[in-house]
Parts: structure tokens; C-alpha cells; sequence
């Protein structure tokens, strides 16, 4: 089955730039989607299609993808951006739907 | 306004079934698939599997295959989960969250507040 590789955590100082990583084989032939997920909440999409914004998310959010690898990217970043992040493709030749580990973003 | 609005928490012992709901409103509900993702404490998101409330085709995640059932009731805008005997591995939150098919792929776009499943004698 197809697997997506998040690291477990990134830490970034308020007011820098934060870039989570998500490594899949062939990702570049995928989609990528990317949830925010607070504490004691449930996810909410902040990036789908690689890098389309959903409506009333921040443009500070944005997602990039090269080669074996797709990122999401937090520009200014503040405490309030302290969360979860998991990256998700549907795989066509499954049907299945998948999600990395997760990462999970201090703001120092 | 979307919106899905699952069933509340639940206690069950080892052994005992179980059914939880995710009510969906705000849109034509059988026009999207309903997926559910398991989140065990402490853990990431885990797709479970998804259901088309138009005619409950299914699609299951292959490590939950058979020990869940998905189902949708369409008259009431309702999907279900549920299992017939529940272990204690089974106990996490699950979410419920609507796809969305967009160009080549899928997402969901928008989810369920989560029903915390419990399960210990």
C-alpha cells in the first residue's frame, strides 16, 4: 500500500517560515492535500490540489511540490499556527485514501 | 451552511456492538461520499474507509476490512459505522468528513466534530 512520510516534528521561531515536508513514491503523479489539526479539534483542510487555498484560509499557508516530495508552507508564523499537519492522497490504482504521520509544529 | 453532526461518546465493554452516526445537512447528501478516519489517542489520522450515501457502495482501508461496516440512509442524511463485537484496540475518535472530487483526485473538505469511542471492561 502507499505510504507518506512526514517528520514528526518542525520547530520555528514566531514571525519565520515553516516548511513541513511529506515524501511518497511518485507523489509528483499525485494530488496532495494537507489538514490542520488543533488540539481536542477536528482537522480542517488548509491546502488542497498541492496549493490551492481553501476560502478563509490565510494566504501566510501555501503547498509546493517537487521530485519525491510535497511541502506545506507557513510564511509569519505565530503560536496561533501550533498544530498537527498531515498530508493526504487518494491513490488512484487502490482507491484508497492515505495520510502521512502527521507533524507537529511548535512555534518556539 | 455544510455541515456534519456525528452521534455523542460512547462507553461499550469488550464484545458488545456498536453503531455511531454522522447526520450531513446544508447540501445534497447523496451527491458525496462520507469517509471516516480514526484517530487512536496520541496518534495521526488513519482512514477507515468511505461510503456513497447514493447507492452505499464502500470502500474499506485493507488493515480495517472486516471488522467494520459502513452504511448510509439516504431518507435521513445519515451514514453509519459500526462494529458487531468491539475490542479494546478499537478505542479512538473517529471522524466523519465529506469528499470531494476535484480534477484527478480526492479530499475532504469538510468534517464531523468527532464521536470518542471507548471500549474497556
Amino acid at each position: 500500500s502507499y505510504v507518506l512520510t512526514q517528520p514528526p516534528s518542525v520547530s520555528v521561531a514566531p514571525g519565520k517560515t515553516a516548511q513541513i515536508s511529506c515524501g511518497g513514491d511518485n507523489i509528483g503523479s499525485k494530488s496532495v492535500h494537507w489538514y490542520q489539526q488543533q488540539p481536542g479539534q477536528a482537522p480542517v483542510l488548509v491546502i488542497y490540489y498541492d496549493s490551492d487555498r481553501p476560502s478563509g484560509i490565510p494566504e501566510r499557508f501555501s503547498g509546493s511540490k517537487s521530485g519525491n516530495t510535497a511541502s506545506l508552507i507557513i510564511s509569519r508564523v505565530d503560536a496561533g499556527d501550533e498544530a498537527d499537519y498531515y498530508c493526504q492522497v487518494w491513490d488512484r490504482s487502490s482507491d484508497h485514501w492515505v495520510f502521512g504521520g502527521g507533524t507537529k509544529l511548535t512555534v518556539l | 451552511e455544510v455541515q456534519l453532526v456525528q452521534s455523542g461518546a460512547e462507553v461499550k465493554k469488550p464484545g458488545e456492538s456498536l453503531k455511531i452516526s454522522c447526520k450531513g445537512s446544508g447540501y445534497g447528501f447523496i451527491s458525496y461520499w462520507i469517509g471516516w478516519v480514526r484517530q487512536k489517542p496520541g496518534k495521526g489520522l488513519e482512514w477507515v474507509g468511505i461510503v456513497n450515501p447514493g447507492d452505499s457502495d464502500t470502500r474499506y482501508s485493507p488493515s480495517l476490512q472486516g471488522q467494520v461496516i459502513m452504511s448510509a440512509d439516504r431518507s435521513i442524511s445519515t451514514a453509519y459505522l459500526q462494529w458487531s463485537s468491539l475490542e479494546a484496540s478499537d478505542s479512538a475518535m473517529y471522524f466523519c468528513a465529506r469528499a470531494l472530487w476535484f480534477g484527478n483526485t480526492y479530499y475532504f473538505n469538510h468534517w464531523g466534530q468527532g464521536t470518542l469511542v471507548t471500549v474497556s471492561s
